[in-house]
């Protein structure tokens, strides 16, 4: 699976839109962008997927970049419910093999 | 709803004893399920991949005779922590892959805490 880069942490203020950047310039063309959360002491949480276009759902929306070696997840109102750590990985779809975690990004949302 | 049980969530222990912990999958066989280990403000680190009706798969430098994992059925997997320490007091998560048309595959358990005095 291919590397992916993100900052160790963002700041977001109350019912403003967070967007966590993530780099992944060695994508391949099969490999599909995934992002899931972890709240604190929780197991991590399944929020988006996508390949090449832009993706939406409950949670939150998906920004593929053209190249598809950079993409943004979008949490359009963010709450402090959202405050959690949130990663971004790169794996080829429906891989049953093992998920290796980065260091992902730490979202603190403030009143 | 959940779609992987993790069972305690919380166990605290004495050194020398064995703790086991359970991950079930809810509404599908899973023939593999993955054990993650988490330290306090660092990411979820793989241990092993518990393989159904064979051997687990360990990562490099996880000690198999310590982390003694079962795969008996295909929604059932436990880990059992040998002669803990308290070293070994961590977030222990369990994952399991399921097959969902356009969906995500990868669900995870909410977590063990162990904590060893």
């Amino acid at each position: 699976d291919a590397k992916t880069t993100q900052p160790p942490s963002m700041d977001c203020a109350e019912g403003r839109a967070a967007n966590l950047p993530c780099n992944h310039s060695t994508i391949s063309g099969n490999e599909y962008v995934y992002w899931y959360r972890q709240i604190h002491s929780q197991g991590p949480q399944y929020i988006i997927h996508g390949l090449k276009n832009n993706e939406t759902n409950e949670m939150a929306s998906l920004i593929i970049t053209e190249d598809r070696k950079s993409s943004t997840l979008i949490l359009p109102h963010a709450t402090l419910r959202d405050t959690a750590v949130y990663y971004c990985i790169v794996r080829v779809a429906y891989n049953t093999d093992k998920l290796i975690f980065g260091t992902g990004t730490r979202l603190q949302v403030f009143p | 709803g959940a779609v992987v049980s993790q069972h305690p969530s919380r166990v605290i222990c004495k050194s020398g004893t064995s703790v086991k912990i359970e991950c079930r999958s809810l509404d599908f066989q899973a023939t593999t399920m993955f054990w993650y280990r988490q330290f306090p403000k660092q990411s979820l680190m793989l241990m092993a991949t518990s393989n159904e009706g064979s051997k687990a798969t360990y990562e490099q430098g996880v000690e198999k005779d310590k982390f003694l994992i079962n795969h008996a059925s295909l929604t059932l997997s436990t880990l059992t922590v040998t002669s803990a320490h308290p070293e070994d007091s961590s977030f222990y998560i369990c994952s399991a892959n399921k097959a969902v048309l356009g969906g995500p595959t990868l669900h995870f358990g909410n977590g063990t805490r162990l904590t060893v005095t």
